[in-house]
């Protein structure tokens, strides 16, 4: 069964930089675009970016573009998202979620949270 | 990349049936069949109820229906029960490549 499991998290300072992972199984994770997706508290969830099956097109929200950055390693089936100048707005349960065969969110894990503090 | 618009909260009796509905643009919803519902509930990651406007993954109940007309998107729960008091997006991709969440609607089964 597909298997998402991200790491990572915590509590960080306002400014640092955060590299966040999610470990993948259960699927052929080169073959499918993943993406990260976040959800601050009491909040809806929110788009960040998304990478293609080999990692040669990422896109991004406009609200992380420059600062936020998607890669993956598909020889370690591992996606990951790196931080810069973290806010307190950065605070959020952060997902990794896969593609189906189109261009749609199938599955999600089960998120890793990350607290920035002043 | 302005958020999908749904209603904030919808509630029902069980056994009722309830639609939420999921606006966006000509440059989203209304452009792609690639129109996504996931069910939250409190502390757990999204799961997938529809995918491509109206098709169910195996396993989720026959309850749940979408479809689509123009820019909006709608989700449709018949037979109420308890446990679909949750939350409730709807997602979809844009010409832009990226996805766009709507603002989510929260379900209260009275």
């Amino acid at each position: 069964q597909v298997q998402l499991v991200e790491s990572g998290g915590g509590v960080v300072q306002s400014g640092r930089s955060l590299r966040l992972s999610c470990t993948a199984s259960g699927f052929t994770f080169s073959a499918r675009g993943m993406h990260w997706v976040r959800q601050a508290p009491g909040k809806g969830l929110e788009w960040l970016a998304v990478t293609s099956y080999d990692g040669s097109e990422k896109y991004y929200a406009d609200s992380v573009k420059g600062r936020f950055t998607i890669s993956r390693d598909n020889s370690k089936n591992t996606l990951y998202l790196q931080i810069n100048s973290l806010r307190a707005e950065d605070t959020a349960v952060y997902y990794c979620a896969k593609d189906t065969t189109t261009p749609q969110i199938d599955y999600w894990g089960q998120g890793t949270l990350v607290t920035v503090s002043s | 990349q302005s958020a999908l618009t749904q209603p904030a909260s919808v509630s029902g009796s069980p056994g009722q049936s309830i639609a939420i509905s999921c606006t966006g643009t000509s440059s989203d919803v209304g452009a792609y069949d690639y129109v996504s519902w996931y069910q939250q509930h409190p502390g757990k990651a999204p799961k997938l109820l529809i995918y491509g406007v109206s098709n169910r993954p195996s396993g989720v109940s026959d309850r749940f229906s979408g479809s689509k007309s123009g820019n909006t998107a709608s989700l449709t729960i018949s037979g109420l029960q308890a446990e679909d008091e949750a939350d409730y997006y709807c997602c979809s991709y844009t010409s832009s490549v990226t996805r766009v969440f709507g603002g989510g609607t929260k379900l209260t089964v009275l």
